[in-house]
């Protein structure tokens, strides 16, 4: 079947280091999309794939870093630049490149800093 | 002001009951969204409008482009209803049209 898997579910860092969070998509769907959610906060974006080697900013893109080097891919890297890492994070991709049909979300990674 | 607002923050229902959950938005849109989170995290897409009314067994979505609304209505309600529901919009400008605008959620917790 066909989906997002985002992995791993749970993340552990110590502050300072950069983390990585792996999303992948077996849907052949031209966008893709970052989000972090806070308790009591609606998910925000983070950055936005419209195509394979292209990537946009999203409203909180400072602190991250994404590549899009191949259509099923859309890593999310964490750094040390993030103020307050600690979140969830969703992966997400949609069919048409405005992505105004339907979306497709993962699980979820919850990343926690120590 | 945020720019999806939804009502409301959490709600606690019997078992049965017939529950709606409303969402106003201020901005221009293609497409509004209804997603349900369960408590693990994921995130499954329920319905995608842009005008009228969409059915899928229990659960009934509408939407009123005049008057920038829309509602999520559970009929029989049930304990594995129990879920944090969230509207979502397609903002219809700029050149981030592509990208969804989140309300808060509503928290519903259905009681056996």
């Amino acid at each position: 079947d066909g989906g997002i898997t985002q992995s791993p579910k749970y993340l552990f860092r110590k502050e300072g280091q950069n983390v990585t969070l792996s999303c992948e998509q077996n849907l052949n769907h031209d966008a893709m999309y970052w989000y972090r959610q806070d308790p009591g906060q609606g998910l925000r974006l983070i950055y936005y794939s419209q195509i394979v080697n292209d990537f946009q900013k999203g409203d909180i893109a400072e602190g991250y870093s994404v590549s899009r080097e191949k259509k099923e891919s859309f890593p999310l890297t964490v750094t040390s630049a993030q103020k307050n890492p600690t979140a969830f994070y969703l992966c997400a991709s949609s069919v048409l490149r405005q992505g105004a049909g339907g979306y497709t979300f993962g699980s979820g990674t919850r990343l926690t800093v120590v | 002001k945020n720019e999806v607002e939804q009502s409301p923050q959490n709600l606690t229902a019997q078992e049965g009951e017939f529950i709606t959950i409303n969402c106003s938005y201020s901005v221009g849109i293609s497409a509004l969204h209804w997603l349900q989170q369960h408590p693990g995290g994921g995130i499954v897409s329920l319905f995608m409008l842009s005008s009228g009314k969409k059915k899928h067994g229990r659960l009934i979505a509408t939407i009123n482009i005049q008057e920038k609304h829309s509602s999520l209505h559970i009929t029989a309600s049930h304990p594995r209803d129990s879920a944090v529901y969230i509207c979502a919009v397609n903002g219809n400008y700029g050149g981030s049209q592509g990208n969804l605008i989140f309300g808060k959620g509503t928290k519903l917790s259905v009681k056996p």
